[in-house]
């Protein structure tokens, strides 16, 4: 969905190294989610914030972590990244207490080498 | 726990045939469904979705899912495939149909419809 904005679209990182993945909603939405999409694992959900406040996390390393500066964005750091770590990342957002569609982001692919 | 199954990883069609792509879940309890479409370096996007009252929900694109209870399922279809329908289809769920809930992902059908 072109309202929910992913930067960068591709991003090459050296093992060890941090990134960080930028989301910004335009839909004026109030939930926010991260997923990542890998050849190993199906689509997989990692966070989920509302109103700005973390609602669920099903990432188990804390080196993935959510900021939330704006109510509309959320964005995703990630630190010593690993090869392991490559996959492509999808922000995701819905207005919550409503009909529940999920509106995506096109992803980060991310390849760590 | 709520799972969602789908047995199907590659389903291949010619242009005009009708598909359906199965999805099963397993969870006692009141539970939101939905299909989600994605093209090739896409991300996804919503189809259809199921919470409650009439079991056959009609989506975009002539895609339509019927809601069983008996089965666990919530299988997608299609009367006639277009070229452009080729993509991925996840089927996803959540619990409750409350706010906040995130949505759990099936692995996915590679929906392939030859000319």
């Amino acid at each position: 969905d072109p309202k929910i904005i992913q930067k960068p679209k591709y991003l090459v990182a050296v093992t060890g190294s941090e990134k960080i993945l930028i989301c910004e909603q335009y839909l004026g939405h109030n939930a926010m989610y991260w997923y990542r999409q890998s050849a190993k694992k199906p689509l997989e959900f990692m966070f989920s914030y509302s109103y700005q406040k973390l609602m669920d996390n099903q990432t188990a390393s804390s080196r993935f972590q959510p900021q939330s500066s704006k109510k509309n964005h959320l964005d995703l750091q990630i630190t010593a990244l690993k090869p392991d770590d490559s996959a492509t990342y999808f922000c995701a957002s819905r207005q919550q207490g409503t009909n529940e569609r999920l509106f995506f982001g096109h992803g980060t692919k991310l390849s760590v080498l | 726990t709520q799972t969602v199954s789908q047995s199907d990883a590659h389903v291949t069609v010619f242009e005009g045939d009708s598909v359906e792509l199965r999805c099963n879940y397993s969870y006692g309890g009141s539970i939101y469904l939905s299909w989600y479409i994605q093209h090739h370096g896409r991300g996804l996007q919503f189809l259809l979705k199921y919470y409650s009252g009439n079991p056959v929900v009609q989506g975009v694109n002539g895609f339509e899912a019927e809601f069983s209870k008996s089965d666990s399922s919530f299988h997608l279809r299609k009367a006639s495939v277009h070229w452009s329908d080729s993509a991925v289809y996840f089927c996803a769920a959540s619990i409750g149909g409350g706010s906040g809930n995130k949505l759990i992902f099936g692995t996915g059908t590679l929906l392939s419809v030859k000319p």
